[in-house]
């Protein structure tokens, strides 16, 4: 079964600075999709960035970006320019390519503080 | 707004009772998929339904059950209600299945007493 691990509970980041969440999974298939969500207080699940594990580039979306390293099994998010709205519980999650067995795993989650 | 709708936002609600959780998936999505979010299990994916079939299924209690009807639209059913399942519950959409984004409705915030 695949399992993913947010190794960081909390972390904070100063406004305009540069922060990392880890993540790492474990899967014994070759294809499959990595996902962050972020979820702010008003619990609302959004999609932060995707990754598709058959493309060697990493996936960036404005100040957002990953590092996927598909042999260490690692997916971290880099958030650039750190703003207060990015305060929010940050999701790590995974999704089988397979049709027949479509549902996302998440792990743990990390909560990020922005600090002024 | 993702588009994805639940109903009710708030649900209170005692031990023993039974409650339904509704979800109008986004136009043209088929998927649907129920999640439930609680302190102690985190984020965990109970079912899935595909243009009104069920096609996965997690750890999904035998006291809950779903279905999707012919216009897409979702309902969760839980039944004989314990304190533990307290938590919010949220639907997902997708257009289809595999590599397709999901997006998350607001949730369903479920208290039993």
């Amino acid at each position: 079964a695949q399992t993913v691990t947010q190794s960081q509970p909390e972390m904070s980041v100063q406004e305009a600075e540069t922060v990392t969440l880890s993540c790492t999974y474990d899967t014994s298939e070759s294809d499959y999709y990595l996902f962050w969500y972020k979820q702010p207080p008003s619990r609302q699940m959004i999609l932060v960035i995707r990754q598709e594990a058959y493309k060697q580039q990493n996936a960036t979306e404005n100040r957002f970006s990953v590092n996927f390293q598909k042999a260490a099994k690692s997916f971290s998010l880099k958030i650039s320019d750190s703003q207060l709205g990015d305060a929010a519980m940050y999701f790590c999650a995974y999704r089988s390519a397979m049709a027949s067995y479509d549902k996302v795993i998440f792990g743990p989650g990390t909560s990020l503080s922005v600090i002024p | 707004d993702s588009g994805v709708t639940q109903t009710p936002k708030h649900l209170i609600t005692a031990t023993g009772q039974r409650v339904t959780l509704r979800c109008s998936p986004r136009s043209g999505d088929l998927s649907v998929y129920w999640y439930q979010q609680s302190l102690d299990q985190g984020l965990q994916f109970l079912i899935q339904y595909y243009n009104g079939e069920e096609r996965a299924k997690g750890n999904i209690l035998e006291r809950f059950s779903a279905q999707q009807f012919p216009d897409l639209h979702s309902e969760l059913n839980l039944s004989s209600l314990e304190l533990g399942d307290s938590a919010l519950y949220f639907c997902a959409s997708s257009v289809g299945q595999g590599e397709y984004e999901q997006y998350f409705g607001p949730g369903t915030r479920l208290t039993v007493t």
